[in-house]
């Protein structure tokens, strides 16, 4: 079974500073992860994907097999970041299923 | 350029009623996926599509059906709505291959179904 946990249902932070969301997964092989962003009314988007191993909008997040993370971080928080961030993973084909964490809604105060 | 468009965008049925969710892929992509995401809650992992057939499974009710026409557009069928059934469902697709962006999930903007 695939599992995943963002145990922050709100995570709220000043502009300019630095922000991490949490992701745990529980997964057997070898999974792929990713965060995805929704803003506002706007529909769900990527972010990252760990075997990309880039940064988008300032975002980077490292896979840490050892303890089953992909945290989220960013150094400097803006307030354009406000929104719900889901972290998923796929296991198994590569054409399999994403399972979603219950997402995390980040507000950057100004 | 095209993104997954989803039809229609609000919905409103009254219990026992039938409802038809349709989702148009991105052009080429082989793959099509429904998520339901209620109220609050993540979104749960429905069923997919690959070539035509089903792919995977996942919490889809036994009233609710689907499929993938040779055009690769997929349509979701619910019927004897249930109040529960309220939510927001996602169409995602993509493309399986082993390129820079294969396999990775673009999202439609969703279908809201209201079911009063």
């Amino acid at each position: 079974a695939q599992r995943v946990t963002q145990p922050e249902k709100l995570l709220s932070v000043f502009k300019g500073a630095p922000v991490e969301l949490k992701c745990n997964y529980s997964y057997s092989g070898s999974p792929e992860l990713f965060w995805y962003v929704q803003y506002s009314r706007q529909r769900l988007q990527l972010l990252l994907r760990h075997i990309s191993r880039e940064s988008i909008k300032g975002f980077t997040a490292d896979l840490n097999k050892g303890e089953t993370s992909f945290h989220l971080k960013k150094p400097f928080a803006q307030e354009e970041d406000s929104a719900m961030y889901y972290c998923a993973l796929r296991g198994g084909t590569s054409y399999g299923k994403l399972t979603f964490g219950q997402g995390t809604i980040l507000t950057v105060h100004p | 350029a095209a993104g997954v468009i989803q039809s229609p965008r609000h919905l409103i049925k009254e219990k026992r009623e039938t409802a038809t969710l349709k989702c148009y892929p991105i052009p080429r992509h082989d793959t099509v996926y429904w998520y339901q995401q209620g109220p609050g809650q993540d979104p749960q992992f429905l069923i997919s599509f690959y070539e035509k057939m089903q792919s995977d499974k996942g919490s889809i009710p036994d009233r609710f059906s689907a499929q993938q026409f040779s055009d690769y557009h997929s349509e979701l069928n619910m019927s004897s709505l249930e109040l529960g059934d309220s939510a927001l469902y996602f169409c995602a697709s993509s493309l399986s291959g082993a390129g820079a962006g294969a396999n990775v999930l673009t999202f439609g903007a969703g279908s809201r179904l209201t079911v009063l």
